[in-house]
């Protein structure tokens, strides 16, 4: 079954303790992005990938951190959580960046930072 | 900054009514999506336009790139299509996305 995959679904944590979020898609997608979604604010892009070791800023990247070493895999890195990273974090990916294709995402994860 | 305004906020209608969500965006844009987020938090892409209007089911989507304006109709609305529609925008310059703060709809029976 296609899909995009992350883990864990709930995360809680203390301020400072490094955490890793993954995020995996089996449809050999090239396009992988992390979003974080708050009340009121909606959803805001962290990160995304164009391609194997392509990676930029979205709109809120301080504070994160991601990698892209193999296609299947978009992890994102938190090397000093804080209570305003608590969120819910959606990863997403898409077929090809440079032909518009819809985004699948995945289930969520939702985080708290105590 | 608001890159992506969408509107109503929130939305109430009967069973069987007509539906309609606007968006509005003020970058250039590639592509406009619109997501659909049930209860319980998963989100799933709707429609992708970069012109005209496309149709699945009910649901049908139109986009003016002239006047940067999106709408997302429900024809005869029911129950299950409860929950938060989203508008997001992939900017022409770069590949970010921008996103709407969502439309949450409930319909009643």
């Amino acid at each position: 079954e296609a899909q995009v995959t992350q883990n864990p679904r709930y995360l809680i944590t203390v301020t400072g303790k490094k955490l890793t979020v993954t995020c995996s898609q089996n449809m050999n997608h090239e396009y992988m992005s992390w979003y974080r979604q708050d009340p009121g604010l909606g959803l805001r892009q962290i990160y995304y990938s164009m391609n194997v070791e392509v990676t930029d800023k979205g709109d809120v990247p301080e504070g994160y951190k991601v990698s892209r070493k193999e296609k299947r895999n978009f992890p994102l890195i938190l090397e000093s959580p804080s209570p305003n990273q608590t969120s819910l974090y959606f990863c997403a990916s898409s077929l090809d960046a440079a032909y518009n294709s819809p985004l699948h995402f995945g289930n969520g994860t939702r985080l708290t930072v105590t | 900054k608001n890159e992506v305004e969408q509107s109503p906020q929130n939305l109430t209608a009967q069973e069987g009514e007509f539906i309609t969500i606007n968006c509005s965006y003020s970058v250039g844009i590639s592509a406009l999506h619109w997501l659909q987020q049930h209860p319980g938090g998963g989100i799933v892409s709707l429609f992708m336009l970069s012109s005209g209007k496309k149709k699945h089911g009910r649901l049908i989507a139109t986009i003016n790139i002239q006047e940067k304006h999106s709408s997302l109709h429900i024809t005869a609305s029911h129950p299950r299509d409860s929950a938060v529609y989203i508008c997001a925008v992939r900017r022409d310059t770069g590949n970010q996305f921008y996103f709407g703060t969502g439309t949450s709809l409930t319909v009643i029976p």
